[in-house]
Protein backbone atom coordinates (compact mmCIF):
# COMPACT_ATOMS: atom_id res chain seq x y z
CA UNK A 1 0.00 0.00 0.00
CA UNK A 2 1.49 3.42 -0.63
CA UNK A 3 2.30 5.48 2.40
CA UNK A 4 4.04 8.93 3.27
CA UNK A 5 7.40 8.87 3.88
CA UNK A 6 9.40 11.08 6.03
CA UNK A 7 13.53 11.47 7.52
CA UNK A 8 14.78 11.83 9.55
CA UNK A 9 13.30 9.83 12.23
CA UNK A 10 14.70 11.17 14.85
CA UNK A 11 16.60 14.97 14.95
CA UNK A 12 18.39 16.37 17.84
CA UNK A 13 19.14 20.36 17.24
CA UNK A 14 20.82 23.17 19.08
CA UNK A 15 18.31 25.57 20.08
CA UNK A 16 18.50 28.63 17.41
CA UNK A 17 19.72 26.33 14.69
CA UNK A 18 17.51 25.63 11.43
CA UNK A 19 16.49 22.49 10.71
CA UNK A 20 14.95 20.61 7.51
CA UNK A 21 12.49 18.34 7.76
CA UNK A 22 11.27 15.60 4.66
CA UNK A 23 8.58 14.33 3.85
CA UNK A 24 7.89 12.40 0.03
CA UNK A 25 3.71 12.08 -0.26
CA UNK A 26 1.50 9.35 -1.45
CA UNK A 27 2.85 9.93 -5.45
CA UNK A 28 -0.72 10.87 -7.11
CA UNK A 29 -1.91 12.82 -4.27
CA UNK A 30 -1.99 16.45 -4.78
CA UNK A 31 -2.65 17.91 -1.30
CA UNK A 32 0.53 17.52 1.44
CA UNK A 33 0.09 18.87 4.93
CA UNK A 34 2.69 19.21 8.60
CA UNK A 35 1.04 18.50 11.81
CA UNK A 36 2.87 18.46 15.00
CA UNK A 37 2.15 16.29 18.03
CA UNK A 38 3.95 18.19 21.40
CA UNK A 39 4.31 14.66 23.63
CA UNK A 40 1.32 13.51 25.28
CA UNK A 41 -0.86 16.13 23.66
CA UNK A 42 -3.02 16.22 20.87
CA UNK A 43 -2.35 16.57 17.13
CA UNK A 44 -2.06 20.01 16.03
CA UNK A 45 -2.33 21.35 12.36
CA UNK A 46 0.27 23.48 10.93
CA UNK A 47 -0.04 23.58 7.32
CA UNK A 48 -1.47 22.32 4.25
CA UNK A 49 -0.01 22.99 0.39
CA UNK A 50 -1.66 22.69 -2.69
CA UNK A 51 -0.69 24.06 -6.25
CA UNK A 52 2.40 24.65 -4.85
CA UNK A 53 1.23 27.61 -2.35
CA UNK A 54 0.25 27.34 0.87
CA UNK A 55 -3.74 26.78 1.46
CA UNK A 56 -4.11 27.02 4.69
CA UNK A 57 -1.98 27.91 8.06
CA UNK A 58 -2.45 27.81 11.77
CA UNK A 59 -1.32 30.23 14.20
CA UNK A 60 1.57 28.18 15.09
CA UNK A 61 2.66 27.86 11.69
CA UNK A 62 4.24 31.64 12.21
CA UNK A 63 7.46 33.40 10.79
CA UNK A 64 10.06 30.96 11.48
CA UNK A 65 8.17 28.12 9.65
CA UNK A 66 8.68 27.58 6.02
CA UNK A 67 6.98 24.77 3.71
CA UNK A 68 8.27 24.18 0.35
CA UNK A 69 8.16 21.15 -2.22
CA UNK A 70 11.35 21.36 -4.48
CA UNK A 71 11.11 18.78 -6.88
CA UNK A 72 8.02 16.51 -8.12
CA UNK A 73 8.25 14.31 -4.75
CA UNK A 74 9.73 15.95 -1.85
CA UNK A 75 7.57 18.16 0.21
CA UNK A 76 9.60 19.85 3.05
CA UNK A 77 9.22 21.93 6.29
CA UNK A 78 12.22 24.31 7.20
CA UNK A 79 12.21 26.18 11.40
CA UNK A 80 14.94 28.64 10.75
CA UNK A 81 15.76 29.39 14.02
CA UNK A 82 14.30 26.29 17.16
CA UNK A 83 13.44 26.87 20.29
CA UNK A 84 13.02 24.49 23.20
CA UNK A 85 8.89 24.47 23.11
CA UNK A 86 9.76 23.29 19.04
CA UNK A 87 10.43 19.66 20.20
CA UNK A 88 7.60 17.33 18.71
CA UNK A 89 6.69 14.41 16.64
CA UNK A 90 6.30 16.13 13.71
CA UNK A 91 4.08 14.59 11.06
CA UNK A 92 3.71 15.09 7.05
CA UNK A 93 0.37 13.78 5.63
CA UNK A 94 -1.41 13.92 2.08
CA UNK A 95 -4.03 13.30 0.38
CA UNK A 96 -5.47 12.87 -2.78
CA UNK A 97 -7.78 15.69 -3.42
CA UNK A 98 -10.34 14.45 -6.13
CA UNK A 99 -13.00 11.27 -5.45
CA UNK A 100 -15.18 10.41 -3.03
CA UNK A 101 -12.18 9.35 -0.66
CA UNK A 102 -10.29 12.23 -2.09
CA UNK A 103 -9.85 13.99 1.56
CA UNK A 104 -8.98 11.23 3.49
CA UNK A 105 -6.00 12.60 4.64
CA UNK A 106 -2.08 9.58 5.47
CA UNK A 107 -0.01 10.31 7.62
CA UNK A 108 3.58 9.20 7.57
CA UNK A 109 5.11 7.55 10.83
CA UNK A 110 6.70 11.26 11.86
CA UNK A 111 10.02 12.97 12.49
CA UNK A 112 11.04 13.32 16.31
CA UNK A 113 12.61 16.56 16.91
CA UNK A 114 14.24 17.20 20.30
CA UNK A 115 15.50 20.96 20.62
CA UNK A 116 18.33 21.35 23.17
CA UNK B 1 -12.99 27.15 13.83
CA UNK B 2 -13.45 23.88 14.34
CA UNK B 3 -13.53 22.04 18.47
CA UNK B 4 -13.76 18.24 18.55
CA UNK B 5 -13.67 17.35 22.03
CA UNK B 6 -13.62 14.04 22.78
CA UNK B 7 -13.99 11.47 25.89
CA UNK B 8 -12.62 9.34 27.46
CA UNK B 9 -9.19 10.70 27.95
CA UNK B 10 -8.67 6.69 29.37
CA UNK B 11 -10.48 3.45 28.56
CA UNK B 12 -9.78 -0.25 30.20
CA UNK B 13 -11.41 -3.09 29.24
CA UNK B 14 -11.34 -6.83 29.55
CA UNK B 15 -10.29 -8.47 26.55
CA UNK B 16 -13.49 -9.33 24.70
CA UNK B 17 -15.32 -6.52 26.21
CA UNK B 18 -17.15 -3.61 24.00
CA UNK B 19 -14.96 -0.36 24.28
CA UNK B 20 -17.03 3.01 23.17
CA UNK B 21 -15.45 6.57 22.29
CA UNK B 22 -17.56 9.77 21.67
CA UNK B 23 -16.66 13.09 20.15
CA UNK B 24 -18.66 16.20 19.81
CA UNK B 25 -17.86 19.00 17.21
CA UNK B 26 -18.40 22.78 16.96
CA UNK B 27 -18.82 23.39 13.50
CA UNK B 28 -21.94 22.38 11.63
CA UNK B 29 -20.34 22.72 8.18
CA UNK B 30 -17.86 19.63 9.29
CA UNK B 31 -18.91 16.86 6.70
CA UNK B 32 -16.30 14.11 7.56
CA UNK B 33 -14.97 12.20 10.64
CA UNK B 34 -12.10 9.99 10.19
CA UNK B 35 -11.13 8.13 13.32
CA UNK B 36 -7.51 7.47 14.11
CA UNK B 37 -5.65 4.91 15.62
CA UNK B 38 -2.00 5.87 16.99
CA UNK B 39 0.79 3.56 18.32
CA UNK B 40 3.36 4.22 20.61
CA UNK B 41 5.83 6.06 18.32
CA UNK B 42 4.19 5.86 15.00
CA UNK B 43 1.76 8.09 13.05
CA UNK B 44 -1.91 8.31 13.27
CA UNK B 45 -3.56 5.58 11.16
CA UNK B 46 -6.77 6.02 9.85
CA UNK B 47 -9.13 2.91 10.74
CA UNK B 48 -12.46 4.04 9.68
CA UNK B 49 -14.25 7.53 8.97
CA UNK B 50 -17.79 8.54 8.13
CA UNK B 51 -19.06 11.24 5.83
CA UNK B 52 -22.14 13.55 6.93
CA UNK B 53 -24.46 11.43 4.59
CA UNK B 54 -24.22 8.21 6.51
CA UNK B 55 -25.45 7.50 9.64
CA UNK B 56 -23.59 4.59 10.79
CA UNK B 57 -20.27 2.40 9.11
CA UNK B 58 -19.27 -0.80 10.17
CA UNK B 59 -15.80 -2.45 9.26
CA UNK B 60 -15.67 -5.92 11.30
CA UNK B 61 -15.22 -5.44 14.52
CA UNK B 62 -15.27 -1.16 14.19
CA UNK B 63 -18.45 0.74 13.46
CA UNK B 64 -19.01 4.47 13.79
CA UNK B 65 -21.78 5.92 14.10
CA UNK B 66 -22.81 10.23 13.77
CA UNK B 67 -25.61 12.44 14.98
CA UNK B 68 -25.67 15.17 12.37
CA UNK B 69 -27.80 16.85 15.04
CA UNK B 70 -26.54 16.64 18.03
CA UNK B 71 -22.92 17.23 16.24
CA UNK B 72 -21.84 13.60 18.36
CA UNK B 73 -19.71 10.40 16.58
CA UNK B 74 -18.84 7.87 18.80
CA UNK B 75 -16.56 4.68 17.72
CA UNK B 76 -17.24 1.37 19.03
CA UNK B 77 -14.85 -1.22 19.13
CA UNK B 78 -16.64 -5.15 20.02
CA UNK B 79 -14.73 -8.28 21.11
CA UNK B 80 -11.46 -6.10 21.87
CA UNK B 81 -8.38 -7.64 21.83
CA UNK B 82 -4.71 -6.45 23.27
CA UNK B 83 -4.02 -5.17 20.03
CA UNK B 84 -6.56 -2.64 20.01
CA UNK B 85 -4.73 -1.61 22.54
CA UNK B 86 -3.91 1.93 21.27
CA UNK B 87 -4.59 5.63 21.48
CA UNK B 88 -7.76 6.56 19.34
CA UNK B 89 -8.23 10.16 17.60
CA UNK B 90 -11.05 11.43 16.59
CA UNK B 91 -11.16 13.87 14.04
CA UNK B 92 -13.20 16.48 12.16
CA UNK B 93 -13.30 17.95 8.94
CA UNK B 94 -15.22 21.15 7.44
CA UNK B 95 -15.48 20.52 4.14
CA UNK B 96 -12.78 21.09 0.69
CA UNK B 97 -9.42 19.38 1.65
CA UNK B 98 -7.85 21.34 4.00
CA UNK B 99 -7.49 21.19 7.82
CA UNK B 100 -8.25 18.55 9.99
CA UNK B 101 -9.21 19.42 13.35
CA UNK B 102 -8.23 16.26 16.25
CA UNK B 103 -9.92 15.30 19.76
CA UNK B 104 -7.68 14.97 22.42
CA UNK B 105 -7.37 11.08 22.35
CA UNK B 106 -8.47 8.10 24.04
CA UNK B 107 -5.95 5.58 25.45
CA UNK B 108 -7.59 2.82 25.22
CA UNK B 109 -5.92 -0.66 27.15
CA UNK B 110 -7.30 -3.95 26.76
CA UNK B 111 -6.31 -6.10 29.96
CA UNK B 112 -5.84 -9.82 28.64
Amino acid sequence: EPEVTQTPSHQVTQMGQEVILRCVPISNHLYFYWYRQILGQKVEFLVSFYNNEISEKSEIFDDQFSVERPDGSNFTLKIRSTKLEDSAMYFCASSAGIGVSGNTIYFGEGSWLTVV
Amino acid sequence: GENVEQHPSTLSVQEGDSAVIKCTYSDSASNYFPWYKQELGKGPQLIIDIRSNVGEKKDQRIAVTLNKTAKHFSLHITETQPEDSAVYFCAAHSGGYQKVTFGIGTKLQVIP
